[in-house]
């Protein structure tokens, strides 16, 4: 079936430092989505990316949808504490299955 | 816009016990699904509502695990009789429709407590 791999596992970096992230599959999704979950809460969507080569930015956070429909990444500028999270990506099937990817912990020191 | 609503938010019980969590999607949105989300790992589907019609429930362990979404609405997921594995998250979200270009929201969560 169709899966996302996301990488890395998980990340420590220092306040005012950039981040990036990513996720690939071996089989094309038409959408890419990004999330971050804080503990004991559900995930919170981000960035939504529908064209492939698509570039869209939130703020500090920016997302890009690969050209070959197959990876995504995510890139956090100038990362603050309240960074701190556990950040999905996710696509969904045909069917409309949301399938989502192991996560990716970032941790921010002060 | 109210988001999706679930409740309860912690539930404790013990081993071969029942329990029932609640959803209520966002006003307007055709799709629900349910996931379990275990300590350390990404979401897990569960079960996909298409209105009041189940389109995805090959991941529901259906000798235990049961969910109804009766009136296309809202929707609640049991598990009878409970296990110790089944401790986790059960994350509720729903989409305006399954299309492509939708994007999907959850709700807090039910964080269950098998002992």
């Amino acid at each position: 079936g169709q899966q996302l791999n996301q990488s890395p596992q998980s990340m420590f970096i220092q306040e005012g430092e950039d981040v990036s992230m990513n996720c690939t599959s071996s089989s094309i999704f038409n959408t890419w989505l990004w999330y971050k979950q804080d503990p004991g809460e559900g995930p919170v969507l981000l960035i939504a990316l529908y064209k492939a080569g698509e570039l869209t930015s939130n703020g500090r956070l920016t997302a890009q949808f690969g050209i070959t429909r197959k990876d995504s990444f995510l890139n956090i500028s100038a990362s603050i504490p309240s960074d701190v999270g556990i950040y999905f990506c996710a696509g969904p099937s045909n069917t409309g299955k949301l399938i989502f990817g192991q996560g990716t912990t970032l941790q921010v020191k002060p | 816009e109210a988001g999706v609503a679930q409740s309860p938010r912690y539930k404790i019980i013990e081993k071969r016990q029942s329990v029932a969590f609640w959803c209520n999607p966002i006003s307007g949105h055709a799709t629900l699904y349910w996931y379990q989300q275990i300590l350390g790992q990404g979401p897990k589907l569960l079960i996909q509502f298409q209105n009041n019609g189940v389109v995805d429930d090959s991941q529901l362990p259906k000798d235990r695990f049961s969910a109804e979404r009766l009136k296309g609405v809202d929707s609640t997921l049991k598990i009878q009789p409970a296990k110790l594995e089944d401790s986790a998250v059960y994350l509720c979200a729903s989409r305006i429709s399954p299309d492509r270009n939708t994007e999907a929201f959850f709700g807090q969560g039910t964080r269950l407590t098998v002992v």
